[in-house]
């Protein structure tokens, strides 16, 4: 099926650094979701949102819904190494169902 | 919040034998559920979409009669894989969602199948 281009694939950061991500899509989408998996669990919604130019923040998290609506970033201060795990951006129109980037994978060394 | 129960966590069973997994909503009644299988390393891709009362609709490539799927009730979505073989190991997670748009798209905490 479709999915996003997200990158990097992965990362190795010192605990303290700022992270930051990204997804691009050649569709326009009407919602941008980032969601954090941790091994063996589901993912988590960390952040959703719903306009273009959007910039929205949770935490030490901040993203933003790209102007022409076919990207988006998310954006980690001062790394934690709770941090870790798998970082995935997912895109949304209309009722069709969620579809995902490839996914971040995070290390953060103490 | 909203939370999405998924059962059993991990389940290992033999070659030629059925499992079943369980999805159930909490609190929320979910009117779409989706089921979704994840490799090591990979993302999730998409295997069907139940709604409540009808048929599943399946992904290009998703054999329905290998993967049967029942959304009998607005809290309870079951796929079964039948006559598993151990290509079919793998990370299963389901999510639901209640109304329309994002809102509500909660992800259980998947199950682990082997086949052995």
């Amino acid at each position: 099926g479709q999915q996003l281009n997200q990158s990097p694939q992965s990362m190795f950061i010192q605990e303290g650094e700022d992270v930051s991500m990204n997804c691009t899509s050649s569709s326009i989408f009407n919602t941008w979701l980032w969601y954090k998996q941790d091994p063996g669990e589901g993912p988590v919604l960390l952040i959703a949102l719903y306009k273009a130019g959007e910039l929205t923040s949770n935490g030490r998290l901040t993203a933003q819904f790209g102007i022409t609506r076919k990207d988006s970033f998310l954006n980690i201060s001062a790394s934690i190494p709770s941090d870790v795990g798998i970082y995935f951006c997912a895109g949304q129109s209309g009722n069709t169902p969620l579809v995902f980037g490839k996914g971040t994978r995070l290390s953060v060394i103490a | 919040g909203a939370v999405v129960s998924q059962h059993p966590s991990w389940v290992i069973c033999k070659s030629g034998t059925s499992v079943k997994i369980e999805c159930r909503s909490l609190d929320f009644q979910a009117t779409t559920m989706f089921w979704y299988r994840q490799f090591p390393k990979q993302s999730l891709m998409l295997m069907a979409t139940s709604n409540e009362g009808s048929k599943a609709t399946y992904e290009q490539g998703v054999e329905k009669d290998k993967f049967l799927i029942n959304h009998a009730s607005l809290t309870l979505s079951t796929l079964t894989v039948t006559s598993a073989h151990p290509e079919d190991s793998s990370f299963y997670i389901c999510s639901a969602r209640s109304g329309t748009g994002h809102y509500g798209y909660t992800f259980g905490s998947g199950t682990r199948l082997t086949v052995v």
